[in-house]
């Protein structure tokens, strides 16, 4: 199978403007995560979607958004864009296809990374 | 609200020597706790998780729920385990979140 998948790998913007990174998880996975990494605060949780859905959401301002298609494949979108939204932001899918109802021991849900995508705001 | 504490940044061993990374987690339900691991140049990726009781390249971890921590051993450190690593903690219900930790760099010296 193929791993998941990030594009852009890097790029650069100025403040105010925005940016849309891409996610391909691997075939089959339901369900993306977004993370914000960076060296001072390490792996900051953005939100997950499953299904088209967002279940979760971390605290981040609203500038902050994400969307799920029908083929699981996941974008986000950083809008006005800051100095500080400088950060590796990484994509991770997971097999996991159940809610909160999942057996555990069944399946743990392990995430699968993507090798990021590096955004650098000037 | 659910927190995972790596409490050292860097962790330098000479090689052979025992390794300790330290993990403390707070959470109200029973948690899902896992070790992912960063070499330089890869992907973040799954190391081992709780509940596998596994051990991966001589890396074991055990979970105390009495002292609400999952520390990662491993008896002798070799210079390949010089990698970043992550404790991360899955919370259930509600969808999936995963929390990581800071990470702690374990360098391991010739």
């Amino acid at each position: 199978k193929a791993g998941v998948t990030q594009t852009p790998r890097y790029l650069i913007k100025t403040r105010g403007q925005q940016v849309t990174l891409s996610c391909s998880p691997i075939s089959g996975h339901r369900s993306v995560s977004w993370y914000q990494q960076t060296p001072g605060q390490g792996l900051q949780f953005l939100f997950e979607y499953f299904s088209e859905t967002q279940r979760n959401k971390g605290n981040f301002p609203g500038r902050f958004s994400g969307r799920q298609f029908s083929n699981s494949r996941s974008e986000m979108n950083v809008s006005t864009l800051e100095l500080g939204d400088s950060a590796l932001y990484l994509c991770a899918s997971s097999s996991v296809d159940a809610g909160p109802q999942v057996t555990r021991g069944s399946n743990t849900g392990e995430l699968f990374f993507g090798e990021g995508s590096r955004l650098t705001v000037l | 609200a659910q927190r995972v504490t790596q409490p050292e940044k860097l962790l330098s061993v000479f090689k052979g020597a025992p390794v300790e990374l330290k993990c403390n987690y707070s959470y109200s339900g029973s948690p899902e706790l896992f070790w992912y691991v960063q070499y330089s140049r890869q992907r973040l990726q799954l190391l081992l998780r709780h509940i596998s009781r596994e051990s991966i390249k001589g890396f074991t971890a055990d979970l105390n729920k009495g002292e609400t921590s999952f520390h990662l051993k491993k008896p002798f450190a070799q210079e390949e385990d010089s990698a970043m690593y992550y404790c991360a903690l899955k919370r259930f219900g509600g969808g999936f979140k995963t929390i990581f930790g800071a990470g702690t760099r374990l360098f391991v010296k010739a």
